[in-house]
């Protein structure tokens, strides 16, 4: 069975700051990653994801990922976080084929002004 | 196109009742999954239809959790009886096929009092 390790329940960072979320998984098989983000009282919207080729993937809000093979990590980092940013971040995979999304428990990111 | 639309987005029921909540996916989604994310964990599955068919419902409490998908379309899932223990947001996702990612309603939020 696949699961997800989020190793921070909680990022406080100043506006403007870069950020990394950690992530890492467990499974004996190829999955597929993806990151979403939930804004209070919200559902989770998709962030960035990654199926195949290459390995750093991007987000229209400046958001990237990178899924490293060897380390089973797929951390989600931003080079200048905004206060709009504020909010839960969630690491999830699945494996081939028809199969569920297994969540972590969620990186609550705070940005202070 | 129309998002997954749940109703209510929150319920309030005293323990012993029950409840029931709705979905309706993306049109064409043949994919459809109940998740439950109790406060500040991350979601978990409760079960996944393929079309009408509960093709994994493992997770689902099945003595007092119940759920059904008519027509391969909207779906309902119901508590009777409701424990405080019970309370979460539930989420409905849908997909349309195996690799894609899922796209979330709003959730509905459960109070059990």
């Amino acid at each position: 069975a696949q699961s997800v390790t989020q190793l921070d329940s909680q990022v406080p960072v100043f506006e403007e700051a870069p950020v990394e979320l950690r992530c890492n998984y467990s499974s004996s098989v190829s999955v597929y990653l993806f990151w979403y983000v939930q804004y209070p009282n919200q559902g989770l919207q998709l962030l960035l994801k990654y199926l195949s080729g290459s390995t750093l993937v991007e987000s229209i809000n400046g958001f990237e990922a990178e899924f490293n093979k060897s380390q089973t990590s797929f951390h989600l980092r931003k080079p200048s976080v905004h206060i709009s940013d504020t909010a839960e971040y969630f690491c999830a995979v699945k494996k081939a084929g028809n199969t569920p999304l297994v969540f972590g428990k969620g990186t609550r990111l705070s940005v202070i002004a | 196109e129309a998002g997954v639309v749940q109703s209510p987005r929150y319920k309030i029921i005293e323990k012993k009742q029950p409840v029931a909540f709705w979905c309706n996916p993306i049109s064409g989604h043949n994919t459809l999954y109940w998740y439950r994310q109790n406060l500040g964990q991350g979601p978990e599955l409760l079960i996944r239809y393929e079309n009408e068919e509960a093709v994994d419902d493992s997770q689902l409490p099945k003595d007092r959790f119940s759920a059904e998908r008519l027509k391969g379309v909207d779906s309902t899932l119901k508590i009777q009886p409701a424990e405080l223990g019970d309370s979460a947001v539930y989420l409905c996702a849908s997909s349309i096929g195996q690799a894609d990612e899922a796209f979330f309603g709003q959730g509905t939020r459960l109070t059990v009092v």
